[in-house]
């Protein structure tokens, strides 16, 4: 089945610098790829998603990037805010309607 | 719009006893997945629900199990609860079959002593 490596497991920057999280996946046939921001005790909540047939999006403060060839995807997040702290998941979907998860990342931004 | 809902938010069981989680779907969706949170993981599939059928399956025991209803709502059954079931229970609806976001509710923290 799919397997989602995602790293770093915690990160802490500061206020308006940049974070960089790190997905791999192993199924060449995954075809979707979402990320998700969840604060403590919240649901998970959808910050931006990309497909296969796109190598890059990006929704003001936050950009994906995806590498099919070495099966890699990553978010980044600029000018962070304190807000911004939370846990963060990557996630892949391979033919099937699974979402395979990584094990977060715990971002803390200080201001 | 209430989004997805789960009842009930927080459910403590003993070991051995059985549980029912509940999740509404958001409106104009009709399909229910389920999803196991521990601590400090990210969520696994337990199992999707589309037309009243389980339309996948994740690596799970059996003692999971499943319902989806006409009006598309979706509950999770657990039998003989273990310690390791205690876990925060993501329901997560979407429209379709293709590859469209998937809204989480606020899940049901399940505690087994």
């Amino acid at each position: 089945g799919e397997n989602v490596e995602q790293h770093p497991s915690t990160l802490s920057v500061q206020e308006g610098d940049s974070a960089v999280i790190k997905c791999t996946y192993s199924d060449s046939a995954s075809n979707y790829f979402p990320w998700y921001k969840q604060e403590l005790g919240k649901r998970p909540q959808l910050i931006i998603d990309i497909r296969s047939n796109v190598g890059e999006k990006k929704d003001q403060r936050i950009a994906v990037t995806l590498n099919k060839t070495a099966k890699h995807f990553s978010l980044h997040i600029t000018e962070t805010q304190p807000e911004d702290s939370a846990v963060y998941f990557c996630a892949a979907k391979p033919s099937g309607y699974a979402l395979n998860f990584g094990k977060g990342t715990s971002l803390l931004v200080t201001p | 719009d209430a989004g997805v809902t789960q009842s009930p938010t927080h459910l403590i069981k003993t070991r051995g006893q059985q549980v029912t989680l509940r999740c509404s779907p958001k409106s104009g969706h009709d399909t229910v997945s389920w999803y196991q949170q521990a601590l400090g993981q990210g969520p696994q599939f337990i199992f999707q629900y589309y037309e009243e059928e389980e339309r996948q399956r994740g690596n799970f025991p059996d003692r999971f199990s499943g319902h989806q209803f006409p009006n598309y709502s979706s509950e999770l059954n657990v039998n003989a609860l273990l310690l390791g079931d205690s876990a925060l229970y993501l329901c997560a609806s979407s429209a379709g079959t293709s590859n469209t976001e998937a809204f989480f509710g606020q899940g049901t923290r399940l505690t087994v002593v």
